[in-house]
């Protein structure tokens, strides 16, 4: 059975700090993805990464997928209130459409 | 059609009732997929399916759940007898063609059942 952890469940900090979350497996993945999603709504999409090592940046945001591609991390530079919201990571394992997902990372960005 | 559209929002039955669940994929797809998402956890895969064809329903529950996706109009997720602990986030993702590997979904707002 493949299983995602992502650490950690919650966090809490102040605006301008940096931040680390991880989703990590025991299983080797083709691809991770990482979505985000606020209450109420569906997640929605933030980037894929598909290359062991790869490092993808999306402004103040940086995904990285482990070199033996069974983990990945995103970092936070300088977080802004607008960034709370729940992070989830998804694994494409043996089927690429039945995605693995971790239970997310609740972040709160207090002003 | 901007997205993925889902109905109802919100969607409150009691014990025993019926629940359906509708699903309108992004213009131009033939592919839906739903997933089931409970309080405090990830998204679980429950049910693939093309027009007219049900391709994958390994994650559905093989009692009082059933999927389809006509020729004509939204996919629909239908849940007989319903219990408390099918209280949960439903949502269904569209794709043109079978996902290719790195695909990321487009889902859509989501189905909130709640069971009273």
């Amino acid at each position: 059975t493949q299983l995602l952890e992502q650490s950690p469940q919650f966090l809490s900090i102040q605006e301008g700090e940096n931040l680390t979350v991880y989703c990590n497996s025991s299983s080797v993945f083709s691809s991770l993805q990482w979505y985000r999603q606020e209450p109420g709504e569906g997640p929605v999409l933030l980037v894929t990464v598909v290359t062991g090592g790869e490092v993808k940046k999306l402004k103040r945001l940086t995904f990285q997928f482990g070199d033996a591609r069974k983990d990945s991390s995103l970092h936070i530079t300088a977080a802004q209130t607008g960034d709370t919201g729940l992070y989830l990571c998804a694994g494409e394992g043996y089927s690429n459409y039945q995605l693995i997902w971790g239970a997310g990372t609740k972040l709160i960005i207090k002003p | 059609n901007a997205g993925v559209m889902q109905n109802p929002r919100h969607l409150v039955r009691r014990r025993g009732q019926e629940a359906r669940l509708r699903c309108s994929p992004m213009k131009g797809h033939s592919h839906v997929y739903w997933y089931r998402q409970l309080p405090e956890e990830g998204l679980k895969f429950m049910v693939y399916l093309q027009k007219e064809n049900i391709i994958d329903e390994s994650g559905m529950p093989k009692e009082r759940f059933s999927a389809e996706f006509p020729k004509e109009g939204p996919s629909i997720l239908r849940i007989q007898q319903v219990v408390r602990g099918d209280s949960a986030a439903y949502f269904c993702a569209s794709s043109p063609i079978l996902l290719t590997p790195g695909y990321g979904y487009t889902f859509g707002s989501g189905t909130r059942l709640t069971v009273v």
